[in-house]
């Protein structure tokens, strides 16, 4: 099976601009999670998407936002970007069975706001 | 809610020496632990799991972990160190409750001096 795929690799934003990241789940996998990692704060955890719902959600401003699709891939946008938004973000696909529950995580996209 | 706390988010190790990082969780029901590893500029890519089958889980790359309950902890080990296992490594707990989210340490950093 292909991995879980995040679209762009980079990105190169300015203050006040959005931007939307895509992420395509392992096939047949219905959750994806999104979490932000930067050198200062670690991986923080953005939002869990299951079957087009959110399931968990972090501390984050409502300037992050997500949503999934029918088909389970998933987008994030970020609106009125800050410097602080500089990050890579990482989307992680999550299957879940009787005996295990296991997230398995894209590249990232590494966003740099200027 | 559950946690999950890694010891010395520096460890060195001199290449050939045991490999020891530490993970405690706190969980009140017995959870699924993971431990990821993150080479520079790429996504977590998963170790091994603990899923209730065996206390001692062996992984990729020669990694192996044991789970204690009486002590609460997963820490991770490799007899002998070899330079490509510089990386970040992140110890991760998720409840066995279908929907709970995955809890993530705040990651090691692991040298290995030649």
């Amino acid at each position: 099976k292909a991995g879980v795929t995040q679209t762009p690799r980079y990105l190169i934003k300015t203050r006040g601009q959005q931007v939307t990241l895509s992420c395509s789940p392992i096939s047949g996998h219905r959750s994806v999670s999104w979490y932000q990692q930067t050198p200062g704060q670690g991986l923080q955890f953005l939002f869990e998407y299951f079957s087009e719902t959110q399931r968990n959600k972090g501390n984050f401003p409502g300037r992050f936002s997500g949503r999934q699709f029918s088909n389970s891939r998933s987008e994030m946008n970020v609106s009125t970007l800050e410097l602080g938004d500089s990050a890579l973000y990482l989307c992680a696909s999550r299957v879940r069975t009787s005996e295990t529950d296991t997230q398995y995580f894209g590249p990232g996209t590494r966003l740099t706001v200027l | 809610a559950q946690s999950v706390t890694q010891l010395g988010s520096h460890v060195s190790v001199s290449e050939g020496a045991l490999v020891l990082l530490r993970c405690n969780y706190s969980s009140s029901v017995p959870p699924y632990l993971f431990w990821y590893v993150q080479y520079p500029n790429q996504g977590l890519q998963l170790l091994l799991k603990y899923t209730s089958a065996a206390t001692l889980v062996k992984g990729i790359n020669g990694f192996e972990a044991e789970f204690k309950k009486s002590e609460t902890s997963f820490h991770l080990t490799k007899p002998s160190a070899h330079m490509s296992d510089a990386a970040e490594y992140f110890c991760a707990v998720s409840g066995s409750t279908a929907g709970n989210q995955f809890y993530f340490g705040t990651g090691t950093s692991l040298t290995v001096i030649p």
